[in-house]
């Protein structure tokens, strides 16, 4: 079964940081990966999208990268602000469609 | 993307009752699922909701216990059933709709808790 792994579980940092939040996954063979951002008491804002064929996506500051054979993958976060706040969860995806298999989560702090 | 609503958005219940989850999505979607998070857990799938058919349930959550109901292309229900407090947990709704080939998207979830 996928299990997945992210690291750190919680990170505090003062805001314009650059940040990389890590992501490992067990089994190589993924159909996808998707990084979500989750506010307290919220649902899930998917945020990027890697296919099993990219390397990496771009989203304004945000970007993730995708090493499928050594089961990783990061998000790093460019100049970080308080408004970045919030769990953000990464989910792989073995083929069947909506079964996704998530990590526990970052929950990251951006303070002023 | 899909806009997803969810209702209720949050609720205390009390032990042996059922509590059912309404999720509308402003779209056709062929599919819908739904997921569970515990506290402090990952989320784990519950069930794909497939509209004309029974929904497909995952190892570990049997329809005795939540029944699912996807009665058009648009809306689905879920129903937890005689819950204790182990149930207390937030259910989502996810729809697959992004451009991207199984991008999933989320509602905004419903809190529960069992006392």
């Amino acid at each position: 079964k996928q299990e997945v792994t992210q690291i750190p579980a919680a990170l505090s940092v003062p805001e314009g940081e650059n940040l990389v939040l890590n992501c490992s996954f067990t089994d190589s063979a993924i159909y996808n990966l998707q990084w979500f951002r989750q506010d307290p008491g919220k649902g899930l804002t998917s945020l990027l999208l890697i296919q099993s064929s990219q390397r990496e996506q771009t989203s304004g500051r945000l970007n993730a990268s995708l090493d499928k054979s050594s089961g990783r993958s990061t998000l790093y976060i460019a100049a970080s602000q308080p408004g970045d706040s919030a769990t953000y969860l990464c989910a792989v995806s073995g083929g069947t469609l909506g079964r996704l298999y998530f990590g526990r989560g970052t929950q990251l702090t951006v303070w002023p | 993307s899909a806009v997803i609503s969810q209702k209720p958005s949050r609720d205390i219940c009390q032990r042996g009752t059922s509590l059912t989850i309404q999720c509308q999505v402003d779209s056709q979607v062929t599919m819908m699922f739904w997921y569970r998070q515990q506290p402090g857990q990952s989320l784990t799938l519950i069930a794909t909701a497939n509209q004309g058919s029974e929904a497909t349930y995952e190892s570990g959550f049997v329809i005795d216990k939540f029944p699912i109901s996807r009665p058009n292309l648009t809306f689905s229900t879920l129903t937890v059933s005689n819950m204790s407090p182990e149930d207390s947990s937030i259910y989502l709704c996810s729809v697959a709709a992004g451009t991207a080939a199984g991008e999933l998207f989320f509602g905004e979830g419903s809190r529960l808790t069992v006392l």
